[in-house]
């Protein structure tokens, strides 16, 4: 079985630009959660998406924003980049929602906003 | 706000010695706990979980961990470590509020494995 794929793995981009990370979740598994680790923060939970519809939310401003497609892939989109958004991405695929359930890790986008 | 702390940022160690990475979570309320581990350039794996019931968990590559809640701690040891252990650690929880699980993580330890 495939992992959870993430693209690009490595993004370059300018403040002020808008950037869109892809995740390819398990086959199966309908629940993609985004985090974002950085070395000040540590790992910090974005959102979660399960059967299209937004589940939960961390504590992020609105310029970082996501969806889910039918087929579970998920994108996720920063708008009006900040130097501080510079990170590692990582997405993460469950089989359901709801706790309790393990989370696959990608291997993440690596974002760096000069 | 519910918090993960990990008490140590860095943990060095001899191969072949035992190990402990301390983890202590806010609340034992509604509480699941999971450590992972995350190589060089790699996403995060799932070392083990507790949900509930015993509270030894055993996880995967020789790792256990102890739910003690008295203590709200869930620390993770290893009896003997490798050098293929050198990683960093994280420690994790979920809490049930209203039915909406957000994980929070700790800031992590990286275990250093020395020859």
């Amino acid at each position: 079985k495939a992992g959870v794929t993430q693209t690009p793995r490595y993004l370059i981009k300018t403040r002020g630009q808008q950037v869109t990370l892809s995740c390819s979740p398990i086959s199966g598994h309908r629940s993609v959660s985004w985090y974002q680790q950085t070395p000040g923060q540590g790992l910090q939970f974005l959102f979660e998406y399960f059967s299209e519809t937004q589940r939960n939310k961390g504590n992020f401003p609105g310029r970082f924003s996501g969806r889910q497609f039918s087929n579970s892939r998920s994108e996720m989109n920063v708008s009006t980049l900040e130097l501080g958004d510079s990170a590692l991405y990582l997405c993460a695929s469950s089989p359901r929602t709801g706790g309790q359930t393990e989370a696959f890790f990608g291997q993440g986008t690596r974002l760096t906003v000069v | 706000a519910q918090s993960v702390t990990q008490l140590d940022s860095q943990v060095p160690v001899f191969e072949e010695a035992p190990v402990e990475l301390r983890c202590n979570y806010s609340s034992s309320v509604s509480v699941y706990l999971f450590w992972y581990v995350q190589y060089p350039n790699q996403g995060l794996q799932l070392l083990l979980k507790y949900l509930s019931g015993s509270t030894l968990v055993k996880g995967i590559n020789g790792f256990e961990a102890e739910f003690n809640k008295s203590q709200t701690s869930f620390h993770l040891r290893k009896p003997s470590v490798h050098i293929s252990d050198t990683a960093e650690y994280f420690c994790a929880a979920e809490w049930g509020t209203g039915g909406s699980y957000i994980p929070t993580f700790g800031r992590g330890t990286s275990l250093i494995v020395h020859p």
